[in-house]
């Protein structure tokens, strides 16, 4: 049972323009969500991440939306680059346990 | 700063055989944790541990051991590998408090 779910496995999108990737979970225990980016033959990297009493979170180029009516967060990129050609992860957790739920991810491409 | 090293980096063993990949951190943190990834099943959690002597099962725990003798390392144990632990293979750490773990490169076990 797949508790942390990203129904896209591929994205294409222009250099310049934004990136949406999306991420749907079905427990709602979960209080905290994260975002990691991952290059190939590399570990992920940490990237963002929202609690569950905010709606949205912003790191630069990134913010992250929580819906939790919808069990719904998204990771918008604006704008942007080559450099984030990459798989996006989110992951999940909730108060008292230590686990991190991952999803199944999803393939970035910007295109130059 | 080394962060997180995992040993090796690539691993071919024969079905029934035993290996142990290493996994060490550098950073004093006490949460540690172990996962595989699969195409199109994402990152999944074997084992994690919270602090030196103790440790938990994650969501695909079979076949596997781990302990916890320091802070610094979280070894994992394939007691008699088989085709299906054919995986890449992820250690993480992170800090109490802190939200963001941070993974090793990954090791690369082909079971044949």
């Amino acid at each position: 049972d797949q508790q942390v779910k990203q129904n896209s496995p591929s994205l294409s999108v222009q250099e310049g323009r934004i990136s949406i990737l999306n991420c749907d979970y079905t427990n709602s225990m979960f209080d905290y969500f994260l975002w990691y980016k991952k290059y190939p033959a590399e570990g992920p990297t940490f990237l963002i991440s929202i609690s569950s009493i905010k709606d949205k979170n912003e790191d630069g180029r990134f913010t992250v939306f929580l819906n939790k009516s919808a069990k719904h967060l998204s990771l918008h990129i604006v704008p942007s680059q080559p450099g984030d050609s990459a798989v996006y992860f989110c992951a999940a957790s909730y108060s008292g346990t230590y686990k991190y739920i991952f999803g199944t991810g999803t393939r970035l491409k910007v295109l130059a | 700063n080394a962060g997180v090293t995992q040993t090796p980096k690539f691993q071919v063993l024969k079905t029934g055989q035993s290996m142990t990949l290493q996994c060490a951190q550098d950073m004093n943190h006490e949460y540690m944790s172990w996962y595989r990834q699969d195409p199109g099943m994402g990152l999944r959690l074997i084992h994690y541990s919270v602090g030196a002597g103790i440790t938990d099962q994650g969501e695909v725990p079979n076949g596997y051991n781990v302990s916890r003798s320091t802070t610094e390392d979280f070894p994992l144990r394939l007691l008699s590998a088989a085709p299906s632990q054919t995986s890449v293979y992820f250690c993480a750490s992170r800090q109490v408090g802190d939200y963001g773990y941070t993974f090793g490169s990954g090791t690369r076990l082909t079971v044949v």
